[in-house]
């Protein structure tokens, strides 16, 4: 089975660019996370999608940062103007909510972005 | 407040000791999920384990074992015989029906397994 895929697997662009992340669910599942990590603040949870709606985008930074899933198996989350403080790991993460249970998160394998 | 405390930032130890990593959590849920993920330097992060608020029962899998304590808010991992290939980040997490499929994230242990 093909996982949560994200690309590109790395990205260096200079301030100011915009720069577009991409992830595609794994098949079936409802829900969809993005996610930053870095040194100072771990992991945090940007916003999440449930059955394509956005249910909660209070960890996107500020409006520079935005996303959408326009289908059940594509997602983007684009940001403008790019900043340096924004250079982190970004992952993309998929699960299903149903049936009264929360099942587990799966991972992509991550989008390193570096801005200069 | 933070829902997941690992209060533990980074643990050396030498190859084949046990170690324990903490994870203690704050819910009003009467049902939720517990996870544990291991982030090895690759970067990627692996599943580990799911456990519900209705089971207290303790997991072993092999060298990993799991404590699960209601009593204390406590859902503690024990790596028996480490080894070197144990080395990375391990994350607990929470997820909380109530708030539909929130996941909540410590801020993780970084594990360094010496040989």
């Amino acid at each position: 089975d093909a996982g949560v895929i994200q690309s590109p697997r790395h990205e260096v662009t200079e301030m100011g660019q915009e720069v577009t992340l991409r992830c595609k669910p794994i098949s079936g599942h409802n829900s969809l996370f993005w996610y930053r990590q870095t040194m100072m603040r771990g992991l945090e949870l940007l916003i999440y999608f449930n059955n394509n709606v956005p249910i909660d985008d209070s960890g996107m930074p500020e409006d520079r940062f935005s996303a959408k899933m326009p289908n059940a198996s594509f997602s983007t989350l684009k940001i403008q103007p790019s900043e340096p403080r924004d250079s982190a790991v970004y992952f993309c993460a998929s699960s299903f909510l149903g049936g009264g249970t929360n099942e587990k998160l799966f991972f992509g394998s991550g989008t390193q972005l570096s801005v200069l | 407040a933070q829902k997941v405390t690992q209060a533990q930032t980074e643990i050396s130890v030498v190859e084949k000791e046990d170690v324990t990593l903490d994870c203690v959590y704050e819910t009003r849920d009467t049902t939720y999920y517990l996870f544990w993920y291991k982030q090895p330097p690759s970067g990627e992060l692996v599943f580990l384990i799911r456990r519900n608020s209705f089971d207290e029962q303790n997991e072993i899998s092999g060298r990993y074992s799991w404590n699960f304590q209601k009593s204390t808010s406590s859902f503690n991992f024990t790596i028996t015989a480490s080894q070197v290939v144990d080395s990375a980040v391990y994350f607990c997490a929470l997820s909380e029906f109530s708030t539909g499929n929130q996941f909540y994230f410590g801020t993780g242990t970084s594990l360094t397994v010496i040989p």
